[in-house]
């Protein structure tokens, strides 16, 4: 079934301890994006990546980092997780970007708590 | 700054009309984007906006004003799996997307 995989769905993390958010496509999209979702909020962008090998900041990316090493994969890490990290992650791609009918499809998400 | 209002509850009954608010202030407008987000699942693409006027699919339809920074997606002949949250989003002159905090849609027999 084509989409967008995350991994893992939950997970409870330390303080202090690095942590890699999986993200994999399979539908040959060239753009991708983070996103975390918190209560009261609308979704924030932490960082995208507009084709493979380009990545860009979002409106709250630190503390984050991404790599786009090919077309299918975007992982997020967290190098020293902190509380206020703690937070629903989802992952998007869209086929183009810029103006249009620019649609996003998100995968399931990964909820990820900070103690 | 940007900003996206929306109601963040709403009530309706089942078999009845409801529209659902969003009201925007961005560097910019690209279009108007609606997403529908069942709880714990990931928000679904339902509607685009680019030019003013009513964009009708099946029992749902979105509306735009430009210039009054205005839009709103209307959800006819309710069902019970409409519950729902309702995310607004813009896409600003920079092409970035500005997301509402959503509007939860409680639906009742």
């Amino acid at each position: 079934i084509a989409g967008i995989t995350q991994a893992p769905t939950s997970q409870i993390l330390a303080a202090g301890r690095r942590m890699t958010l999986r993200c994999t496509q399979d539908m040959r999209h060239n753009a991708m994006y983070w996103y975390r979702q918190d209560l009261g909020l609308g979704l924030r962008l932490i960082h995208y990546s507009n084709t493979a090998g380009t990545t860009g900041k979002g409106e709250v990316p630190d503390g984050y980092s991404v790599s786009r090493a090919n077309t299918d994969d975007f992982p997020l890490t967290l190098a020293s997780a902190v509380p206020s990290q703690t937070s629903v992650y989802f992952c998007a791609s869209s086929a183009s970007t810029g103006a249009g009918a620019n649609v996003l499809t998100f995968g399931a998400g990964s909820r990820l708590t900070v103690l | 700054g940007q900003n996206i209002d929306q109601p963040t509850e709403m009530t309706a009954t089942e078999g009845a009309i409801v529209q659902i608010n969003c009201t925007y202030q961005t560097s910019g407008f690209n279009g108007l984007f609606w997403y529908q987000q069942h709880a714990g699942e990931a928000p679904t693409f339902l509607s685009y906006n680019v030019l003013d006027g009513l964009e009708e699919k099946g029992r749902f339809s979105s509306f735009l004003s430009r210039s009054k920074g205005y839009s709103y997606l209307l959800l006819k002949e309710l069902q019970m799996k409409d519950s729902a949250s309702y995310l607004c989003a813009v896409m600003d002159s920079n092409y970035q997307l500005i997301w509402g905090a959503g509007t939860k849609l409680i639906i009742k027999p």
